[in-house]
């Protein structure tokens, strides 16, 4: 278990108001992602973390930012909520597996998610 | 352009039937690909993981690879009802940790 813990878990705001959602996680991964998956278009990445205060950008940021101030927590933060950004959030860690499906790196393990809803 | 095409769906096969599901990735010079399954409300767990051309075995699940083809597929094999789910295809670009991309996912149901 990876320890992934999103928070929260479902969310209803109106358009224009500011959202973070937080991603924390217990086991001191380096790396941490957020996704996001609407219907039609799967999972799509929207920043990721390769360290405290490093952060990147992914397919679809526009819109979004993301702080990392310590290694536990990845939060999300919607500046001003728009209805195309109604959607399920999932947060994700990289680590290196081994097992007896595969080995290697990249493999990530998601968070239970996030329902978000802008009206 | 990253892509990952996979069969939307829905599949629906018969319980022990085999459900054989596809992938196709457009960056020729990709070297990690992955199968996760999704249930309805639930988040991607992972499933196989494959690096090298030809089969990878785990239990009912076979996962295939072909690079010449840009092709991996998913077969498995007795299907249970418990299987229904989306299954959707990942594909590291460049080596990156962040280029993980995704398909869409392909809906499978096992019918009993």
């Amino acid at each position: 278990d990876a320890g992934i813990t999103q928070s929260p878990r479902h969310k209803v705001t109106e358009t224009g108001t500011p959202v973070t959602l937080r991603c924390h996680q217990t086991e001191n991964h380096r790396y941490m992602y957020w996704y996001r998956q609407d219907p039609g278009h799967g999972l799509r990445l929207i920043h990721y973390s390769y360290g405290v205060k490093d952060t990147d950008k992914g397919e679809v940021s526009d819109g979004y930012s993301v702080s990392r101030s310590k290694t536990e927590d990845f939060l999300l933060t919607l500046e001003s909520a728009t209805s195309s950004q109604t959607s399920v959030y999932f947060c994700a860690i990289s680590e290196s597996w081994t097992g007896a499906r595969g080995t290697g790196a990249n493999v990530l393990t998601f968070g239970a998610g996030s329902r978000l809803t802008v009206l | 352009q990253k892509e990952v095409e996979q069969n939307s769906g829905p599949l629906s096969v018969p319980e022990g039937a085999i459900a054989s599901l596809n992938c196709t990735y457009s960056d020729r010079g990709s070297q990690s690909f992955f199968w996760y399954r999704q249930y309805s409300g639930k988040s991607p767990e992972l499933i196989m993981s494959i690096y090298s051309n030809g089969d990878k075995e785990d239990g009912r699940f076979t996962a295939q690879l072909n690079k010449a083809s840009q092709y991996v597929s998913l077969l498995i094999r007795d299907s249970q009802p418990s299987d229904s789910a989306t299954y959707l295809c990942a594909v590291v670009y460049g080596g990156s940790q962040g280029n993980l991309i995704f398909g869409k996912g392909t809906k499978l149901s096992v019918k009993p």
